[in-house]
């Protein structure tokens, strides 16, 4: 079966960087990418990029763009999300989820992980 | 900011039957596939509809999706306590290059 298993949540202060990793399994890897999904207290839900399983080309919100790197380490199947300079308007839980991109466009997470609350206070 | 609008809340009596619209443009909805969520407290997204139209083996077919032009809709049929959740559309913005979501809809059953 198909799972995605996030890391622990995460206290930062601002201006700091936090990397949530995501575990994934039960798929063959390299036919899906893997995005990051976050929703701020209150708010909706955002995309903020994707990288490919299959050669890790990347897509990223402009929004995120400079601050936001996505890697994956094929040999261990995790996909990992790295934010930096960090705002208290960064604190969400984030998710990240099976997505099949392709050159073109992006067709939606069909399964998730669990999400990983990270909290920015001074 | 989303660029695909929806109601903020729609609500129905246990049984009846709720759509909820997604609101787009020619560069998102339009020209790309749907999909819709289905979203609780402290759960992940839960994929509902997807191309549009289409639902994963495991959705109940209470749940179905249809497009139009700029403007995609979901509906729920016999409604039940259990469907009380947000629900976000979502598809790929061309001229973004982004995926982007809905602004939400909270469904209450009554």
């Amino acid at each position: 079966q198909v799972q995605l298993v996030q890391s622990g949540a995460e206290v930062k202060k601002p201006g700091a960087s936090v990397m949530v990793s995501c575990k994934a399994s039960g798929y063959t890897l390299t036919t899906y990418g893997v995005s990051w999904v976050r929703q701020a207290p209150g708010q909706g839900l955002e995309w903020m990029g994707w990288i490919s399983g299959y050669n890790g080309d990347t897509k990223y919100a402009q929004k995120f763009q400079g601050r936001v790197t996505m890697t994956t380490d094929t040999s261990t199947g995790t996909t990992y999300m790295h934010l930096r300079s960090v705002r208290p308007d960064d604190t969400a839980v984030y998710y990240c989820g099976r997505e099949f991109c392709d050159s073109a466009r992006c067709y939606g997470v069909d399964y998730g992980g669990q999400g990983t609350l990270v909290t920015v206070s001074s | 900011q989303s660029v695909l609008t929806q109601p903020p809340s729609v609500s129905a009596t246990s049984g009846r039957e709720v759509t909820i619209s997604c609101s787009g443009t020619s560069s998102s909805i339009e020209n790309n596939h749907v999909a819709w969520y289905q979203k609780k407290p402290g759960t992940g997204p839960k994929l509902l509809i997807y191309e549009s139209d289409k639902r994963p083996s495991e959705i109940p077919d209470r749940f179905s999706g249809s497009k139009s032009g700029t403007s995609a809709t979901l509906g729920i049929t016999g409604l039940q306590t259990g469907d009380e959740a947000d629900y976000y559309c979502g598809t790929w913005d061309s001229s973004l290059s982004a995926y982007v979501f809905g602004t939400g809809t909270k469904v209450t059953v009554l």
